[in-house]
Parts: C-alpha cells; sequence; structure tokens
C-alpha cells in the first residue's frame, strides 16, 4: 500500500506566486491534517479535516487555504507565497482521529 | 489548552550511553503516542500508551506513562547512531497535541 502520498517532493516558489501541495491517502481515513515543520523544529498544525466536505484551522491557518472534497484527497493551497512560508510540510492521515497518524515524506518548499 | 512540553529540546550523546527524555502536561490525556523522525522523512509512530503507569519496551526503547496520565517518558538503552532523530510525543484529543520534540544525535 501507498499509504500518504505528497507531490511534489520539491518546490521553489517566487514571492507573490500560488501553488497547491497535493496529498492523497489509500487507506480511506476519515481524518487528515496537514503540518509545517520549520528547520530543527517540531511540527506545528496548518488545517485537518475529519471527513470529506469538513475542515477546521489549526494552529498556524494564515496564508492557507484547503478543501476535502474526497475523503482520499486533502490538497493545501498557498495563494500568494511569502518567505515566511519556507519550511517542510507534511500531510498524515488517522483513521478515526483516536488512531495514530500515517504521515507522508514532504513536500520541501522554498519561497525567494 | 493542552500542552506538551518535552526535555531536553537537544541531546547529543555518544554510542553506547543511555538516555532518558520527557514529555511532561499539566493536562491528563486518555493516550500518549511516541514518534521517530528521521532526517528527510516523515514521523514514525513507535508507541501507543493508554494506561497510567503503563510500561512498553521495544527493543532497546522502554516508554512510561505516568500513573496520572500527565507525563511520559522515554528511555533508550545503549544508544545507537540508527537512534538519531526527533521524538515527538502527542497526546490524545482532536486533533492531536504534538510536543515540540527532543532531537537526538547519537555519536559513533
Amino acid at each position: 500500500n501507498a499509504g500518504v502520498t505528497q507531490t511534489p517532493k520539491f518546490r521553489i516558489l517566487k514571492i507573490g506566486q500560488s501553488m497547491t501541495l497535493q496529498c492523497t491517502q489509500d487507506m480511506n481515513h476519515n481524518y487528515m491534517y496537514w503540518y509545517r515543520q520549520d528547520p530543527g523544529m517540531g511540527l506545528k498544525l496548518i488545517y485537518y479535516s475529519v471527513g470529506a466536505g469538513i475542515t477546521d484551522k489549526g494552529e498556524v491557518p494564515n496564508g492557507y487555504n484547503v478543501s476535502r472534497s474526497t475523503t482520499e484527497d486533502f490538497p493545501l493551497r498557498l495563494e500568494l507565497a511569502a518567505p515566511s512560508q519556507t519550511s517542510v510540510y507534511f500531510c498524515a492521515s488517522s483513521d478515526t482521529g483516536r488512531e495514530p497518524q500515517h504521515f507522508g515524506d514532504g513536500t520541501r518548499l522554498s519561497i525567494l | 489548552t493542552q500542552l506538551l512540553e518535552q526535555s531536553p529540546q537537544f541531546l547529543s550523546i555518544q554510542e553506547g550511553e543511555n538516555l532518558t527524555v520527557y514529555c511532561n502536561s499539566s493536562s491528563v490525556f486518555s493516550s500518549l503516542q511516541w514518534y521517530r523522525q528521521e532526517p528527510g522523512e516523515g514521523p514514525v509512530l513507535l508507541v501507543t500508551v493508554v494506561t497510567g503507569g503503563e510500561v512498553k519496551k521495544l527493543k532497546r526503547l522502554t516508554f512510561q506513562f505516568g500513573d496520572a496520565r500527565k507525563d511520559s517518558s522515554l528511555h533508550i538503552t545503549a544508544a545507537q547512531p540508527g537512534d538519531t532523530g526527533l521524538y515527538l510525543c502527542a497526546g490524545q484529543g482532536t486533533p492531536l497535541v504534538f510536543g515540540k520534540g527532543t532531537r537526538l544525535s547519537v555519536i559513533a
């Protein structure tokens, strides 16, 4: 099984550009999450979803948008990229929200 | 707001040494998870502890959940370079509450 798949793995953006980070899971999990991890730091929750059509803000949602039209996919959108958004982004999923989270391998994003 | 404090933040030790890292909170959690993140990868679950006072062993790693379910510890015996990584604790909640992690470096 593929688990949680994130694309792209690396990306360089210019300030003001927009992009969508893709995340898909094949485990039929209800819960999905987006985190960012700055160098040498822990995880900060951006947005999460408890099921298709339902999303909620995490600790650091400003500058990001999400949608959850299907159980499998949970894309993260950056509308106006800023240098402060340079980070590694991780997508994760879990079945009931009480189960352990399964993480993707991350998207490394640099904004110059 | 539930918070998990992990200590130490950084730890650098020689191969063969023992170490303990801590995860503390003022809140009670119904369960607590430990993850390890290796460089360039996403976190991977090591163990979940559920019962107060519970001790779980995973080879050279020993995990303990405090009696009051507010704290946990991870003890590594005879550390090896392969143990290098970021160790994260996470308390049950919606969403999961992550600590900031302990970054461990084991030098050969």
